[in-house]
């Protein structure tokens, strides 16, 4: 069953923008996680934010996490082309061992 | 480091017959995941192993499935018999010991079953 659920599923932004992905998810968490898959390849960890941590940063990408909404937010800057992607938030549960549970997934495009 | 390999990258088969999925983890890791995406069920954790011990495997779908990690650098994902609905894209990830829990993912292996 999916713990995350991403919002929204389908993101279509121009080079420059910003654009803002987020994650609700359903029980108490160590860690999320938020992950990008392009087309037809494996996903790739972007960044890890701990359940005691409200906001990260990694470059371009601003995480934040809110523990007592159960939710997560993935911000890019300043998009780019090679962006367009889809973005998965995941999560470790508390009590849930080393499973990490994916959301269904928000589809980025930028366009140029 | 060449990072988690996954064989076959495309796997077409028919119905009943006997597929299996093969991977190598990162040298090194302790942890071993198998994970199925498909576009209605999203990515789905089937079974997982720490120092080749299944540890949970509350994900496989049914006996038809079956998955074995003999060593630590080489896992196999069975599925006897195949059918139509395990169509999916197939993927295995690893990760070291830690308590963060970043995986590393393989490119995957694209199953259709006719």
């Amino acid at each position: 069953s999916q713990q995350g659920e991403e919002d929204p599923q389908a993101l279509s932004i121009q080079e420059g923008e910003n654009a803002t992905m987020n994650c609700s998810y359903k029980t108490s968490i160590n860690n999320l996680q938020w992950y990008r898959q392009n087309s037809g390849r494996g996903l790739v960890h972007l960044i890890l934010i701990r359940s005691n941590e409200r906001e990260k940063h990694s470059g371009r990408l601003r995480v934040t996490l809110d523990t007592s909404k159960k939710s997560s937010s993935l911000l890019i800057t300043a998009s780019r082309a090679a962006d367009t992607a889809s973005y998965f938030c995941a999560t470790v549960s508390t009590g849930g061992g080393n499973k990490l549970t994916f959301g269904t997934g928000t589809q980025l495009k930028v366009e140029l | 480091d060449a990072g988690v390999i996954q064989s076959p990258r495309h796997e077409v088969t028919e119905m009943g017959q006997e597929v299996t999925l093969r991977c190598k983890p990162i040298s090194g890791h302790d942890y071993l995941f198998w994970y199925r995406q498909t576009m209605m069920r999203g990515l789905e954790l089937l079974i997982y192993f720490n120092n080749n011990v299944p540890i949970d495997d509350s994900g496989m779908p049914e006996d038809r499935f079956s998955a074995k990690m003999p060593n630590a650098s080489f896992s196999t994902l069975k599925i006897q018999p195949s059918e139509p609905r395990d169509s999916a894209v197939y993927f295995c990830a690893s990760r070291r010991e830690s308590k963060t829990g970043e995986l590393f993912f393989g490119e995957g292996s694209r199953l259709t079953v006719l």
